[in-house]
């Protein structure tokens, strides 16, 4: 199994773009989580999936954030636009249920937005 | 917002020594979690914990809960210099929808 693969691993920006970060959980999980990374705020849960529909999204900063898990095997996180605050790094997890087993995270995708 | 608070923020000791690091949090949880993240890395789960259970063992891992105090401990006994990384506890609610929420976590140093 090759874990929770993310995409990109890094990510450089300037302010106004449109950003897409991407994700692939792990084969037969029907959970997926979005968190965030920062000095500041430590992690934060930005929206959490269950079987492709989105639960929670009470995280997601703003507007400008949105996500999407059109297949089991797929979702994506996007910053329109992106402003030089959003710099984080952005986690991935899955999981095989939401009742709080263990949950498996990608590699993370690293926001710098100029 | 952040639920757990962990203690100490930063713990450096000597290769084969024991660390501990503790963690608090506010209200009725289902189960604590407990996870490692190596620098530039993504977090990767180490054990779980129930809230009617008091103490678990995994290897060198030794985690315990007191839902009365609402605190948890991670005990790593005979640590090595490959221990070194930061730990976060992470507690879960079923009850608000299922929810895994981090601490700020404690880094850890082990000094060969």
């Amino acid at each position: 199994d090759a874990g929770v693969i993310q995409s990109p691993r890094h990510e450089v920006t300037e302010m106004g773009q449109e950003v897409t970060l991407r994700c692939k959980p792990i084969s037969g999980h029907n959970s997926l989580f979005w968190y965030r990374q920062t000095m500041m705020r430590g992690l934060e849960l930005l929206i959490y999936f269950n079987n492709n529909v989105p639960i929670d999204d009470s995280g997601m900063p703003e507007d400008r954030f949105s996500a999407k898990m059109p297949n089991a095997s797929f979702s994506t996180l996007k910053i329109q636009p992106s402003e030089p605050r959003d710099s984080a790094v952005y986690f991935c997890a899955s999981s095989l249920d939401r009742v709080g087993d263990g949950y498996t995270f990608g590699s993370g995708t690293r926001l710098t937005v100029v | 917002s952040q639920q757990g608070e962990e203690d100490p923020q930063a713990l450096s000791i000597q290769e084969g020594e024991n660390a501990t690091m503790n963690c608090s949090y506010k209200t009725s949880i289902n189960n604590l979690q407990w996870y490692r993240q190596n620098s530039g890395r993504g977090l990767v789960h180490l054990i779980l914990i129930r809230s009617n259970e008091r103490e678990k063992h995994s290897g060198r891992l030794r985690v315990t809960l007191d839902t009365s105090k609402k605190s948890s401990s991670l005990l790593i006994t005979a640590s090595r210099a490959a221990d070194t990384a930061s730990y976060f506890c992470a507690t879960f609610y079923n009850n608000q929808g299922g929810k895994l929420i981090f601490g700020q976590g404690t880094e850890l140093s082990v000094k060969p």
